[in-house]
C-alpha cells in the first residue's frame, strides 16, 4: 500500500548548523504535504507545508523542498538551536483516495548538541 | 484563543475496562480527527467526524472502538473491553474546513492497560 518513511531515524547537529531531515513518499498523487514537529510528551506542532504544485516554500529558519522526481521532501532547518530538539515527522494529504486524512511518516529524531 | 483540547492527559485501565477519552476542537472548528501513536511510530489515522456525523472511519479497528461528535459537546473516542495492545498515544486534532489538510492537535491522552 502506499506509505510515507523517512530515511533516517535519528539525526545529530551541532548548534548553529543546518539541519536537512529526508522524507520519502510513495503516493504520486498527494497533494498536500507537512512537516510537524513533535516535542517528547506533546502533541504534533505544525512546521510548514507545502503543495505539490510547488518546489519551494520558505518560513521563519525552515525552508521545505518538494522533489517529484525521486518522490523526496526534506525540512530544512537554519542555525539549528537546542529548542529545535524533537521528533520531526512527515505528512501527506489529499489525493486519490486520501480524502481528509494524513498519513503520517515514522519519525526522525533531531538531537542538538552544544 | 486555546487549543485543541483533550482529557484526561493519562488514563490508566485494567483489561476489560472501558476507557473514554475527550476532545474538544479549537473554537470555531467543526470537523476533528482521531490518530493513534505507539511508541516510536508515526500517528495513524483512525477517523474524521464532523457535527453528529461520522466521515470516515476508514482507520477504525472494527470492533470494540466507537467515535462521536455529538452537536453539543466535545468529541468521545471510546474503547470497550480493552486490551494491552490499545496501549498508545490518542491524538485529536481539528481544523475549520475541508479538505482538512491544516489540522491542529491536542497533547494527548496517553493510555495504559494494565
Amino acid at each position: 500500500g502506499e506509505s510515507v518513511g523517512l530515511h533516517l531515524p535519528t539525526l545529530s547537529v551541532q548548534e548553529g548548523d543546518n539541519s536537512i531531515i529526508n522524507c520519502a513518499y510513495s503516493n504520486s498523487a498527494s497533494d498536500y504535504f507537512i512537516w510537524y514537529k513533535q516535542e517528547s510528551g506533546k502533541g504534533p506542532q505544525f512546521i510548514i507545508d507545502i503543495r505539490s504544485n510547488m518546489d519551494k516554500r520558505q518560513g521563519q529558519r525552515v525552508t521545505v523542498l518538494l522533489n517529484k522526481t525521486v518522490k523526496n521532501l526534506s525540512l530544512q532547518i537554519a542555525a539549528t538551536q537546542p529548542g529545535d530538539s524533537a521528533v520531526y515527522f512527515c505528512a501527506e494529504g489529499g489525493g486519490t483516495g486520501g480524502g481528509n486524512k494524513l498519513t503520517f511518516g515514522t519519525g526522525t529524531q533531531l538531537k542538538v548538541e552544544l | 484563543n486555546a487549543g485543541v483540547m483533550q482529557n484526561p492527559r493519562h488514563l490508566v485501565r485494567r483489561r476489560g475496562q472501558e476507557a473514554r477519552l475527550r476532545c474538544s476542537p479549537m473554537k470555531g472548528h467543526s470537523h476533528v480527527y482521531w490518530y493513534r501513536q505507539l511508541p516510536e511510530e508515526g500517528l495513524k489515522f483512525m477517523v474524521y467526524l464532523q457535527k453528529e456525523n461520522i466521515i470516515d472511519e476508514s482507520g477504525m479497528p472494527k470492533e470494540r472502538f466507537s467515535a462521536e461528535f455529538p452537536k453539543e459537546g466535545p468529541s468521545i473516542l471510546r474503547i470497550q473491553q480493552v486490551v494491552r495492545g490499545d496501549s498508545a498515544a490518542y491524538f485529536c486534532a481539528s481544523s475549520p474546513y475541508r479538505p482538512a489538510y491544516e489540522q491542529y492537535f491536542g497533547p494527548g491522552t496517553r493510555l495504559t492497560v494494565t
